[in-house]
């Protein structure tokens, strides 16, 4: 089950928009609309902010929003707030009934 | 509210057993799958199992299949993982986390596994 990719790093400015990508194949991302993304700010557990793709929890704020494209999912932040520097990670569910994570995306606002 | 709370992280030698429990609050336990997910530094969060509503059905990583076992006590609302021949790879901070989604996590306990 090989880690799904996603770039190491990316940034932004406050009030721009950002984009994060989780790329796998046709057995996890492409196969099934069961993608999340977890946002994780160092020392404190992760916090779901997006599943199945691109539903959000009760209560997320709107600037968050997912999307799929083929074995591509995509994370998208708009109106970037100094609050949303933290790791992002994606998974997915497997043709083998099991679950795979992203490597992981430091956001950074400059 | 949802609760989850870790507990049973500490340092272990290599090759050595551990156990983890996470007990559970604010929901009803029984009717919710659970996960277990560890945060490696360097290396991210890696999914270590799912375990079905009643117990009866386990899924894990090649990784670690074999060597760790969840299992669960619902009239306790407690989700435990049974950590065998541990290895130093396996120093992590292990988090239990709710439901298919991974929808609520607790604070996560450490585990070091060092010679």
């Amino acid at each position: 089950q090989s880690a799904l990719t996603q770039p190491a790093s990316v940034s932004g400015s406050p009030g721009q928009s950002i984009t994060i990508s989780c790329t796998g194949t046709s057995s996890d991302v492409g196969g099934y609309n069961y993608v999340s993304w977890y946002q994780q700010h160092p020392g404190k557990a992760p916090k779901l902010m997006i599943y199945d793709v691109s539903k959000r929890p009760s209560g997320l704020s709107n600037r968050f929003s997912g999307s799929k494209s083929g074995n591509t999912a995509s994370l998208t932040i708009s109106g970037l707030q100094a609050e949303d520097e933290a790791d992002y990670y994606c998974n997915s569910y497997t043709r083998n009934t099991t679950v795979v994570f992203g490597g992981g995306t430091k956001l950074t606002v400059l | 509210d949802v609760h989850l709370l870790e507990s049973g992280g500490t340092f272990v030698r290599p090759g050595e057993s551990l156990r983890l429990s996470c007990l559970a609050s604010g929901f009803t336990f029984g009717a919710h799958v659970m996960n277990w997910v560890r945060l490696t530094p360097g290396q991210g969060l890696e999914w270590l199992s799912t375990i079905d509503e009643s117990g009866h059905r386990t899924y894990y990583p090649d990784s670690v299949r074999g060597r760790f076992a969840a299992y669960r006590d619902n009239s306790r609302n407690l989700l435990f993982l049974q950590m065998n021949s541990l290895r130093a790879e396996d120093t992590a901070i292990y988090f239990c986390a709710r439901a298919n989604a991974l929808d609520s996590w607790g604070q996560g306990t450490l585990v070091t596994v060092s010679s």
